[in-house]
């Protein structure tokens, strides 16, 4: 197993256009979580899955974003009508649900939104 | 709402000892994690404290005080390739990370 892997690591966008990220979770990982981080800041939450179903959503998230996990494997995220603020990188990161709550990131897809 | 408070920035030098402090306030709480980041990379995971007291692992430590809302993260024997970003993080219902602890650590 080679780890969390994400797809694209790079994204380079117009305003106004969807993107579409993916993330390939640990394969024995039951939860999966999307963060946005931006320089100098913590990874800040945006969704939460266990197996297929989405358990939260950050209240901060506005209806342009979305995310599906539809076997309870790999998950997208997608975000429509693009703006300049959504410009960050966007972590996923999965879980075993084991007690210590380790969490394993993935590399991230750095979004700019030009 | 939640929210964590860590210092911005510290700085030591090779083989020192440095504490990175963590408060936080909190509508739910399972426990406290520590993530490691450097520069250009992703997170990774150091510790976690669901109870009261030390956790040690290596040169690193950390620890809670659930009533005091309180955790630390304890870094001995410093080398140059600890300088990163620290993070703690309260595990409740959503997880939440702190703004990060930038250390920069001097020969």
């Amino acid at each position: 197993d080679t780890g969390v892997s994400q797809d694209p690591r790079h994204k380079i966008t117009k305003r106004g256009q969807n993107v579409t990220f993916r993330c390939d979770p640990i394969s024995e990982h039951n939860r999966l979580y999307w963060y946005r981080q931006t320089l100098g800041q913590g990874p800040e939450f945006l969704t939460y899955f266990q197996n297929e179903a989405q358990l939260e959503k950050s209240r901060l998230l506005s209806d342009r974003f979305s995310a599906e996990r539809p076997k309870g494997s790999f998950s997208t995220l997608e975000i429509q009508r693009t703006e300049q603020g959504d410009s960050a990188m966007y972590l996923c990161a999965s879980s075993s649900g084991t007690a210590d709550n380790e969490q394993f990131f993935g590399p991230g897809t750095r979004l700019t939104v030009l | 709402g939640q929210s964590l408070e860590q210092p911005s920035e510290v700085t030591a030098v090779e083989g020192a000892i440095v504490q990175i402090n963590c408060t936080y306030q909190t509508s739910g709480f399972y426990g406290l994690s520590w993530y490691q980041q450097h520069d250009g990379g992703a997170p990774t995971f150091l510790s976690y404290n669901a109870l009261d007291g030390l956790e040690e692992t290596g040169r690193f430590s950390s620890f809670l005080s659930r009533s005091d809302s309180y955790g630390y993260l304890l870094l001995q024997e410093l080398q140059m390739k600890d300088s990163a970003s620290y993070f703690c993080a309260v595990e409740s219902y959503i997880p939440t990370f702190g703004r990060g602890t930038s250390l920069i650590v001097h020969p």
